[in-house]
């Protein structure tokens, strides 16, 4: 078992840009998140989505988007990138919302 | 206004110490998690409390409910054991502490 994966692990991109951050999971776990956390602090949830076709926002969701496609995948995208979205993005997969998260190895962006 | 508070911020011990840290919440929850963040950045899952205590070899967890407080214990402490703490209470929403750094000198 994979267990989470997530790519890309690094990208760069220039203010405006938009990119798609991938995420999958082969545990069968139901639910899904998206965090980011920047330097010196703790981890801010974006979306997460409790079951396959649900989402919802979490803590910081302004300027994602994200699509839950299947029981596996479930996708980030930033339409028009700004250097305040500079981070690291960490996704996870549990059970249930109350279960265990795995977590991704988390993706490093840069936006100049 | 923190929902999650953890203590100490920053801890360094000897190795071989028993550590403690500590997760006071103020919301109501349905489970309490413990992650692990080590310096390369990767995240572990550590512990997901309802009640009592858990145990996962020199590490143990325990929730009081009623005192809405959470503690990891860290047995025999190790230079291994050096990382980032997070304390995630789930209810309503997902609340996080903000993290406590251990160091641990051989």
């Amino acid at each position: 078992n994979a267990g989470v994966t997530q790519t890309p692990k690094f990208q760069v991109l220039k203010t405006g840009q938009s990119m798609t951050l991938q995420c999958a999971q082969d545990m069968n776990h139901n639910s899904m998140y998206w965090y980011r956390q920047d330097p010196g602090m703790g981890l801010r949830l974006i979306y997460y989505s409790a079951s396959e076709g649900t989402t919802d926002k979490g803590e910081v969701p302004n300027g994602y988007n994200v699509s839950r496609l299947n029981k596996r995948e479930f996708s980030l995208r930033l339409e028009s990138a700004a250097p305040s979205q500079t981070s690291v993005y960490f996704c996870a997969s549990s059970g249930d919302r109350e279960e265990t998260q795995y977590f991704g190895p988390g993706t490093r962006l840069l936006v100049l | 206004k923190n929902e999650v508070e953890q203590s100490p911020q920053n801890l360094t011990a000897q190795e071989g110490e028993f550590i403690t840290i500590n997760c006071s919440y103020s919301v109501g929850i349905s489970a309490l998690h413990w992650l692990q963040q080590h310096p390369g950045g990767g995240i572990v899952s550590l512990f997901m409390l309802s009640s009592g205590k858990k145990k996962h070899g020199r590490l143990i967890a325990t929730i009081n409910i009623q005192e809405k407080h959470s503690s990891l214990h860290i047995t025999a402490s190790h230079p291994r054991d050096s990382a980032v703490y997070i304390c995630v209470a789930t209810g309503n929403q997902f609340y996080f502490g903000t993290g406590t750094s251990l160091t641990v000198i051989p």
